[in-house]
């Protein structure tokens, strides 16, 4: 079973700071996905990357999946108190779904 | 499209006991994952139920244990109840193809006492 460890497990900043928060394994992925999940509700997923090197962004969150498909990162540029939220990466291999422990970010206003 | 729906959403419980969860997924999902959270593990995968088939299995007991119905809802079940048990139990839905997305629902907030 591969694992996921994600880093910083806290991140604390005031808004309109930048941050970027990783997910790494030692196992290859064919597939990484991001999710967010804010308290009381169930993960959302934000984005799939599946090749690697891929870049991926989404307003103003950058993902991007390692070279060897066994890390990836996800950067937020001017952070607002809306992203808020416990952030999990998750990565498929061999028809296997784990999930990391994720990044717990608070955004200060 | 709605969305997956869980029932209940809290749900209190003494040791001992047995709990059914249940889990409607989206519309035109065929598979369907539970998973359960807790602020020390996180969130741990409990397994997967495609076609009424389950497909894949996590590390937990044989007191945890899971259906899938014709029409892709899905139970789970959890026997003999002990405190650890306490936690956000967490069901997926998705196409069931080789992408993985998961499309969750609100959770159960299962508190054993």
């Amino acid at each position: 079973t591969q694992l996921l460890e994600q880093s910083p497990q806290f991140l604390s900043i005031q808004e309109g700071e930048n941050l970027t928060v990783y997910c790494n394994s030692s196992s290859v992925f064919s597939s990484l996905q991001w999710y967010r999940q804010e308290p009381g509700e169930g993960p959302v997923l934000l984005v799939t990357v599946v090749t690697g090197g891929e870049v991926k962004k989404l307003k103003r969150l950058t993902f991007q999946f390692g070279d060897a498909r066994k890390d990836s990162s996800l950067h937020i540029t001017a952070a607002q108190p809306g992203d808020t939220g416990l952030y999990l990466c998750a990565g498929v291999s061999n028809n296997d779904m784990r999930f990391g422990a994720g990044t717990r970010l608070t955004v200060k206003p | 499209k709605a969305g997956v729906t869980q029932t209940p959403r809290y749900l209190i419980k003494t040791r001992g006991q047995q709990v059914t969860l249940s889990c409607s997924p989206i519309s035109g999902h065929r598979s369907v994952s539970w998973y359960q959270q807790t602020p020390g593990q996180g969130l741990q995968f409990l397994f997967e139920y495609f076609s009424e088939t389950q497909r894949n299995k996590g590390n937990f007991p044989g007191r945890f244990s899971g259906r899938q119905f014709s029409n892709s809802r899905s139970e789970m079940n959890v026997s003999t109840l002990e405190l650890g048990d306490s936690a956000l139990y967490l069901c997926a839905s998705s196409l069931g193809d080789h992408s993985y997305e998961q499309y969750f629902g609100p959770g159960t907030r299962l508190t054993v006492t």
